[in-house]
Parts: structure tokens; sequence; C-alpha cells
């Protein structure tokens, strides 16, 4: 299946520092990509649709202030979480879409485990 | 899209075939079944996804009732790394850029 990759696997940032995070689609272009957050033992929760060339579209309940996309090319969209806090603290999972003749594909990446200390 | 129902646990033993239940019986025409499996602490993996038709691929079997309200994952000779959650999301599948909805899944436990 497609490739989609994350970095970094894992980070521990300061409380009020930001951190970003990478994600990439390595053999596909992606127009479309996502980004979810997951806390223990909870499901995926959907953050934010990042759509390259134009403004990111989030969920209600999350701050665009707080989690800023930025999609600036067909492989690449970052999330920086600014002002962390420990609450921040939780694994953050992208993914891709990738679109086949036959209809289309979403792709996830290894995740992102963020430690706001 | 339409609201999937699973168990929220299983277990098999090692070597057996799998069978995951999934109901969606307010699937509508266009909607795809998807199945993905989150193994601990990583992201989702695509296993398979299907309209109507039965589908195959090298990880799983996808068998998908005629009237579309119900589907069953089969994980054909199931190995201890098989052990994960896994979800059955339907979604339209043309072209809409709406992100995959998750609900809470099966947790499937593969036994030695």
């Amino acid at each position: 299946g497609a490739v989609v990759s994350q970095h970094p696997s894992w980070v521990i940032c300061k409380s009020g520092t930001s951190v970003k995070i990478e994600c990439r689609s390595l053999d596909f272009q992606a127009t479309t990509m996502f980004w979810y957050r997951q806390f223990p033992k909870q499901s995926l929760m959907l953050m934010a649709t990042s759509n390259e060339g134009s403004k990111a579209t989030y969920e209600q309940g999350v701050e665009k202030d707080k989690f800023l996309i930025n999609h600036a090319s067909l492989t690449l969209s970052t999330l920086t979480v600014t002002s962390a806090h420990p609450e921040d603290s939780s694994f953050y999972i992208c993914s891709a879409r990738r679109i086949y003749s036959s209809g289309n594909t979403i792709y996830f990446g290894e995740g992102s485990w963020l430690t706001v200390v | 899209d339409a609201k999937t129902t699973q168990p929220p646990s299983m277990d098999c033993a090692e070597g057996r075939a799998a069978n995951l239940p999934c109901n969606h019986s307010t699937i509508s025409g266009n909607e795809y079944v998807y199945w993905y499996r989150q193994i601990h602490s990583q992201g989702p993996q695509y296993i398979i996804h299907g309209l109507k038709n039965n589908e195959t691929n090298e990880m799983a079997s996808l068998i998908i009732t005629e009237d579309r309200k119900s589907s069953t994952l089969i994980l054909p000779h199931a190995t201890l790394r098989d052990t994960a959650v896994y979800y059955c999301i339907v979604k339209y599948s043309g072209g809409g850029a709406d992100g995959l909805t998750f609900g809470k899944g099966t947790h499937l436990i593969i036994q030695p």
C-alpha cells in the first residue's frame, strides 16, 4: 500500500513552547491530508482536514490558532502545536488521501507521540 | 456516512480464521465498506475495502451480504501479530474530502 511517514515519532517539549510534526506522502501526491488525535484507550478523533494550497478545515472544538496546519506541497503537511500544555500530550496521527481511478483510499502515518512537561 | 456496529472484543486461536462482523444497516448505494486495524501505539493500517462484491487481497477477505447491510472481515490464518483493534468504516469513495470517522472498533486478541 501507499506510504505515509510522520516525523518525529515522539517528542517531549516544555510547557509553553511550540512543536511541529511533519506528515509526508512518500510515493503519491496528496491534495488532502487529515490530522487526528488519540488519547489513551480512546478512538481516533479527527482534528482537521488539510488541503494543499488553501486553509485547513477544523472540526468543531479544535482551536485553529493552537493547532496550526500548513499544506504547502502535494507531499507535505505540518501540524504545529503552539504554546503547548500538558493536556495537549497525546498521540497525533496524520493520513493522506490517495486517488485511484476506482475511487480513493486513505493511508495513515505511524503517529507521533507528544509529551508536554 | 452510515453508522457501523461492531462487537467490542473477540478472541481467536492462532492459526485459525478470524471472522470479524460489522453491521451497517443504513449504508447507502454509493458508500463503500472500509476496514482498518490499529496495532497498539501505531497508526491505523489499511486492510481492504469493497462496494458490493466480495474482495480478497494478501491480508484479508471481505464478504459483503447481498443487501449490503453487513459485512465480515476474514483473516484466514490469524497470527499473534494480528492482535489489534479493527475498525469497520462506511464511507462514500467518490471523491469527497471528508476524513474517516472511527468508532470503537473490535479488539481482536489472538490466543497462542
